[in-house]
């Protein structure tokens, strides 16, 4: 692994249904961050968690949850899908000091129906 | 919070053309302010970024500058390609454990 991945690339779910979109990174970041984004309205966060062991919620964590167990991982889970979850979902990590940019994985495409 | 207004929204130049993008700030805290590029289908990566201690950075044809007291930082690509085709989105931190607000993001089209 060189960075941060996400699986699936992409995915259809029946709503209802319950999901875990994961996320891995190797770069030993403290800090990781999961996106949605749709078309007009950029970059929204959902949640995030500054180190293991905590997370936050971010603009829109209805719906969300997530857990922060180790260093590397930060899977994020729809307990029961709905329609309005349909988006691209980028999770990010950054190391929050020398360098405050974040990297961002290549993104799961979740379509709700 | 931090309230960050990116304008314009779409953007559509002719290659060789300048392009600006620009964002406003409400935080006068905030003290880092990355740029990234989009392409279609792909994710966000950093391209350039700025801290509050510098007016102006430059990358080879982007640049990037910060007016601390108009609370406002613009992206400048000189000699555009098609390749600069993307979105592009701006954000401003405060840095460290901070959390960065993102704009909503520029297309920028350029015409061959």
């Amino acid at each position: 692994i060189a960075g941060i991945t996400q699986a699936p690339t992409s995915q259809i779910l029946a709503a209802g249904r319950r999901m875990t979109l994961r996320c891995t990174q190797d770069m030993r970041h403290n800090a990781m961050y999961w996106y949605r984004q749709d078309l007009g309205l950029g970059l929204r966060l959902i949640h995030y968690s500054n180190t293991a062991g905590t997370t936050g919620k971010g603009e829109v964590p209805d719906g969300y949850s997530v857990s922060r167990a180790n260093t590397d991982d930060f899977p994020l889970t729809l307990a029961s899908a709905v329609p309005s979850q349909t988006s691209v979902y980028f999770c990010a990590s950054s190391d929050g000091s020398a360098s405050y940019g974040y990297t961002f994985g290549s993104g799961t495409r979740l379509t709700v129906v | 919070g931090e309230n960050v207004e990116q304008h314009p929204s779409t953007l559509s130049v002719q290659e060789g053309d300048s392009a600006v993008i620009k964002c406003t700030y409400s935080d006068s805290a905030s003290n880092y302010f990355p740029w990234y590029k989009q392409e279609l289908g792909k994710r966000p990566q950093l391209i350039i970024d700025i801290r509050s201690n510098v007016g102006e950075k430059k990358d080879q044809r982007i640049a990037v500058t910060l007016n601390k007291t108009a609370k406002h930082f613009s992206l400048h690509i000189t000699e555009t390609q098609p390749e600069d085709s993307a979105v592009y989105f701006c954000a401003a931190s405060k840095g460290g454990s901070y959390i960065p607000t993102f704009g909503r993001g520029t297309s920028l089209i350029v015409h061959p």
